[in-house]
């Protein structure tokens, strides 16, 4: 079945940009709409933004002004860049699929393990 | 923004009791919610989506219901692996999606 799995530096310094990859395994990216979510340490989830297959996107107006995701289909992975992160940002950060197929759904059924990203000189 | 809010924040019930846990959401959001278990440690995993339908793989001892703004998800009897906390989320705003605050589920 399908797998996700996130990567990409663990500690980032404040105002650099952070970023990650979503590697799709077991099934293709194509036809999926694909998100990130967040959950700083001992608090709740929030999603950050969705990319379709064919690279549309949509962010949460929270964060829209520093996100920026990017699908790679050759690769079978999408990519978060969050930009001027500051402490706050400190979270696991989560990508996820989409259930709907050609559509979006909003309803998360595929979910990687997560990876910790910690902000910090 | 549609405002998810979670009750109680703690629910504390005994192997083998029922829980029953609240959502509310700021604005009617329809039948447009989904449920979701987490785990120390762990991701989260897709419980209830269109607030009463159960993911693939999911015992029938968990139930959800409601729609408008008032939601529930009930657990009949709880299992030593339903210890965990459970989020609720709505897609009535897609691509908007936001999350409630989440109930913890501990042991009595």
């Amino acid at each position: 079945q399908v797998q996700l799995q996130e990567s990409g530096p663990g500690l980032v310094k404040p105002s650099e940009t952070l970023s990650l990859t979503c590697t799709v395994s077991g099934g293709s990216i194509s036809s999926y709409y694909w998100s990130w979510i967040r959950q700083p340490p001992g608090k709740g989830l929030e999603w950050i933004g969705y990319i379709y297959y064919s690279g549309s996107t949509n962010y949460n107006p929270s964060l829209k002004s520093r996100v920026t995701i990017s699908v790679d289909t050759s690769k079978n992975q999408f990519s978060l860049k969050l930009s001027s992160v500051t402490a706050a940002d400190t979270a696991v950060y989560y990508c996820a699929r989409d259930r709907g197929y050609y559509y979006g759904s909003g309803i998360m059924d595929v979910w990687g393990k997560g990876t910790t990203v910690t902000v910090s000189s | 923004e549609i405002v998810m809010t979670q009750s109680p924040a703690t629910l504390s019930v005994s192997p083998g009791e029922r829980a029953t846990l609240s959502c509310r959401a700021s604005q009617s959001v329809s039948s447009n919610l989904a449920w979701y278990q987490q785990k120390p440690g762990q991701a989260p995993r897709l419980l209830i989506y269109g607030a009463s339908t159960r993911a693939t793989g999911i015992p029938a001892r968990f139930s959800g219901s409601g729609s408008g703004t008032e939601f529930t998800l009930t657990i009949s009897s709880l299992q030593s692996e339903d210890f965990a906390v459970y989020y609720c989320q709505q897609y009535n705003n897609w691509p908007g999606l936001t999350f409630g605050g989440g109930t913890k589920v501990e042991i009595k």
